[in-house]
């Protein structure tokens, strides 16, 4: 089962948007809208912000949204803020009824 | 709140096995399926299997070290056992709860590294 492929990393200013992509195969993000996404502070155990493609948890700010075309699904961080400097990694079901992860991408506030 | 604890040794020999548990509170493990997942250092994510609170198992396939997860509902808890370990075994692993069946995961553990080294 290959990683899902994500950017390294994208950097972006406070205030300004940016897109981090999330790139599978029919057999997992582009065959089920079970795609989740989390941020990860360095020492820190991930958190959920997105699951189900769009969907966010409770307490997750409304900055951060979720969506697939495709084989391909991505995470849009809206009005930058420096405590959003952090790893982010996607995640889809599988075919298989298992589960992976993406590489994960570095943002970085600049 | 729900929170979750793993725990288990941070040291483990090369072909010994890695044993750890995850301790559930503020809310009950029944009902609900579990995850362990790893990160070797400075690297990427990877799912290693679920159980679910009755017992039923989904290991991932890709994993080249054997495994095996049990639950304990009188004690709130699961275990992992990754036997016959080697140095592609050392990570930080996390247990944590799925949204649904294997949707996602909303729940996490803080983590622990355990080194495979002799």
């Amino acid at each position: 089962q290959s990683a899902l492929t994500q950017p390294a990393s994208v950097s972006g200013s406070p205030g300004q948007s940016i897109t981090i992509s999330c790139t599978g195969t029919s057999n997992d993000v582009g065959g089920y809208n079970y795609v989740s996404w989390y941020q990860q502070h360095p020492g820190k155990a991930p958190k959920l912000v997105i699951y189900d493609v769009s969907n966010r948890p409770s307490g997750v700010s409304n900055r951060f949204s979720g969506s697939k075309s495709g084989n391909t699904a991505s995470l849009t961080i809206s009005g930058l803020q420096a405590e959003d400097e952090a790893g982010y990694f996607c995640s889809s079901y599988t075919t298989s009824g298992t589960l992976v992860f993406g590489g994960g991408t570095k943002l970085t506030v600049l | 709140q729900v929170q979750l604890q793993e725990s288990g040794p941070g040291l483990v020999k090369p072909s010994e096995t890695l044993s750890l548990t995850c301790a559930v509170s503020g809310g009950s493990i029944t009902g609900y399926y579990w995850s362990w997942i790893r990160q070797p250092p400075g690297k990427g994510l990877e799912w290693i299997g679920y159980i679910y609170y009755s017992g039923s198992t989904n290991y991932n396939p890709s994993l080249k070290t054997p495994v095996t997860m049990s639950v304990d509902t009188s004690k709130n808890q699961f275990s992992l056992n990754l036997s016959s370990v080697t140095a592609a075994d050392t990570a930080v692993y996390y247990c944590a709860r799925n949204v649904g069946g294997l949707r996602g995961f909303d729940y996490w553990g803080q983590g622990t590294l355990v080194t495979v080294s002799s």
